[in-house]
């Protein structure tokens, strides 16, 4: 079976950061990339980018590069999605996503549970 | 980037046909998924590439496009297709991925 499993719910204040994790299973890590999306309350998704797990190449949705950092460990199978300088509008579910095609992360057929980051003083 | 524009919702009765579309200047050259997703959980996808079923979604549920229009398709609608409904469009180099503001299908 196919999963991606993250971490615990976090809550942060306004202007510090939060790491979210995503611990892969049931198949090749380094075949697929992750892509990270987020879900704000009652909201839309909104995509905040993907790395590959096979060379760390990344890309960021610009609204997010300068305060987003996107991580590996093939040793743990595990992908981390770093966002510095919290606002209240960060408030989110995060999910991470595996792509459907290996090598084109423009659709995802695996998700995490997602995980409830609440940013408030 | 650009922006795909959904309705916000479709009502349909058990047993009859539903239709959700969704519309972006993109879409031409993008390709088009849809996800479907009940209160609480994580998104399920649905069709990607136009039209593309992944393993354990029933046939029930297809997808097509036309122009800057793609449309996703649902036949002998069921209570248990309740939910919300978004499109997603990206290229296969996933430079440029965008959801859709999602449609409620009441059944």
């Amino acid at each position: 079976q196919v999963h991606l499993v993250q971490s615990a719910a976090e809550m942060r204040k306004p202007g510090a950061s939060v790491r979210v994790s995503c611990k892969a299973s049931g198949y090749i890590f380094t075949k697929y990339t992750i892509s990270w999306v987020r879900q704000a309350p009652g909201q839309g998704f909104q995509w905040l980018g993907w790395i590959s797990t096979f060379n760390e190449q990344r890309y960021y949705e610009h609204k997010f590069q300068g305060r987003l950092t996107m991580t590996t460990d093939i040793s743990t199978n595990t992908a981390y999605m770093e966002l510095r300088s919290l606002r209240s509008d960060d408030t989110a579910v995060y999910y991470c996503a595996r792509e459907v095609v290996a090598g084109a992360p423009e659709a995802f057929d695996i998700w995490g549970q997602g995980t409830m980051v609440t940013v408030s003083s | 980037s650009f922006e795909l524009t959904q309705p916000p919702s479709v009502s349909v009765s058990p047993g009859q046909a539903a239709s959700i579309t969704c519309t972006g200047d993109a879409l031409p050259t993008h390709y088009a998924s849809w996800y479907q997703q009940k209160p609480g959980q994580a998104p399920v996808l649905m069709i990607y590439r136009d039209n593309e079923r992944p393993s354990g979604i029933p046939d029930r549920f297809s997808g097509s496009r036309s122009g800057t229009t793609v449309t996703l398709s649902i036949s002998d609608v069921q209570a248990e297709d309740e939910a919300d409904y978004y499109c997603q469009s990206g290229d296969s180099s996933g430079m440029d991925v965008v959801f859709g503001g999602g449609t409620k299908l009441t059944v």
